[in-house]
């Protein structure tokens, strides 16, 4: 089966740096996004990882490790604006196409 | 500028009763996708379409149904619905390329409560 495990919740303060985990599993592993939701708005794309490493645009970043079914989300320089939630989602090859599975995302709080 | 709108934004319906969402976009995507966003779930693939004339059926596709006869429009219909389809829904396109994940645009939303 497929499942993507992220946490509820995280707070963190303005200016810090914070690190948003995503476990998965899937049989037909194509990719991985994270998208930025703001409390009443679509998500919007942030990141996409397909190889294992590191990729950085600006003040966030996405890792991905292929071989741990891993990815972690890397805001820097926090600002009150980056209050949103983060939704780890991966591409998954099955037998109807490819599908994107999202996790239920997790909700980032920036205090002042 | 290209978009993607979904219409109504909000809709309140009565049990049984049939409902359509319709959702157009001008990105000139030919992959279109319908889910519903519920607290604690995140986001529930619903229905999808690759092109005109191709429907898919998603992880929680009982009770809906979608049509494909142009690009532009993949409207999401409610059979007779009922109250455990009060949720958010939101429609998303994105370019087909079967080797690489391109990243889905998503509409507005709509807030659909069903008394």
């Amino acid at each position: 089966g497929q499942n993507i495990d992220q946490p509820t919740e995280m707070t963190a303060t303005e200016g810090a740096i914070v690190q948003i985990n995503c476990t998965y599993q899937t049989s037909g592993f194509n990719g991985l996004f994270w998208y930025q939701q703001h409390a009443g708005e679509a998500p919007t794309f942030l990141s996409y990882n397909v190889l294992d490493g590191l990729e950085e645009k600006g003040r966030f970043s996405s890792f991905l490790s292929r071989s741990k079914g891993y990815s972690y989300l890397l805001l820097k320089e926090l600002q009150m604006k980056d209050s949103a939630s983060y939704l780890c989602a991966v591409r998954d090859r099955g037998t109807g196409g490819f599908k994107t599975i999202f996790g239920a995302g997790t909700r980032l709080f920036v205090k002042a | 500028d290209a978009e993607i709108t979904q219409s109504p934004r909000h809709k309140i319906t009565e049990t049984g009763r049939q409902v359509t969402l319709a959702c157009h976009q001008t990105w000139n995507h030919n992959n279109m996708f319908w889910y519903r966003q519920d607290l604690g779930h995140g986001l529930r693939l619903i229905h999808y379409s690759y092109g005109v004339q191709d429907t898919n059926k998603g992880e929680v596709s009982d009770g809906y149904s979608v049509s494909r006869s142009n690009t532009e429009d993949l409207p999401l219909t409610l059979e007779s619905a009922a109250s455990s389809q009060t949720s958010v829904y939101f429609c998303a396109s994105s370019e087909s390329n079967a080797g690489l994940g391109y990243e889905q645009y998503f509409g507005p939303g709509t807030r659909l409560t069903v008394t």
